[in-house]
């Protein structure tokens, strides 16, 4: 069975600095690898996906994340936030059950 | 193209009653997917069904049940509510062969 693991439940920034949101997954078989955002009071929205290729992937609002096979993570950076990133951010897997595993989110909280 | 489309928005509803929510998934789209997701227990999947057969099933009783109609829109039921059935539910469709889901925006349930 796949599982993800989001370390930290929320991560303070100052605007304009950059961050890094961790997330490592467990499976015995190949997987599909999703970053997703959630604003307050919306659903799911893709941030960036791994399928297959370079493992540096990239997605958008000028986010992305990099696939580590021998570490088993999926860690999502940007290199200077603003603001309305403020969301929660959750991770996922798809492995051989072909549904999405989440992680439990990641708070990601922007200050001016 | 549209997007997923999720009906109604919100809904308060009274212990011991049932509730009806409805996903319109994007034009083309033949998976759909539902999730539950609350403070304490994060994301968690319900079922999926694609081209009208329920493919997957969560861990959740029998009182939620869904199905799925020949234009790929989908409704879930939840029979005697429960407190605990308080919850944002999401619904999410995919393309046949892709491991990408697609998210509504959401029905918020409240039971009362």
């Amino acid at each position: 069975a796949q599982s993800v693991t989001q370390l930290d439940s929320q991560v303070p920034v100052f605007e304009e600095a950059p961050v890094e949101l961790r997330c490592n997954y467990s499976s015995s078989v190949s997987v599909y690898l999703f970053w997703y955002v959630q604003y307050p009071n919306q659903g799911l929205q893709l941030l960036l996906k791994y399928l297959s290729g370079s493992t540096l992937v990239k997605g958008i609002n000028g986010f992305e994340a990099e696939f580590n096979k021998s570490q088993t993570s999926f860690h999502l950076r940007k290199p200077s936030v603003h603001i309305s990133d403020t969301a929660e951010y959750f991770c996922a897997v798809v492995g051989g059950t072909d549904k999405l595993i989440f992680g439990t989110g990641t708070r990601l909280q922007v200050f001016p | 193209k549209a997007g997923v489309t999720q009906t109604p928005r919100y809904l308060i509803k009274t212990r011991g009653q049932q509730v009806t929510l409805s996903c319109s998934p994007i034009s083309g789209h033949r998976s759909v997917s539902w999730y539950q997701q609350t403070p304490g227990q994060g994301l968690q999947f319900l079922f999926e069904y694609f081209s009208e057969t329920q493919r997957n099933k969560g861990n959740f009783p029998g009182r939620f049940s869904g199905r799925q109609f020949s234009n790929s829109r989908s409704e879930m039921n939840v029979s005697t509510l429960e407190l605990g059935d308080s919850a944002l539910y999401l619904c999410a469709s995919g393309l046949e062969g892709t491991p990408e889901a697609f998210f509504g925006q959401g029905t918020r349930l409240t039971v009362v």
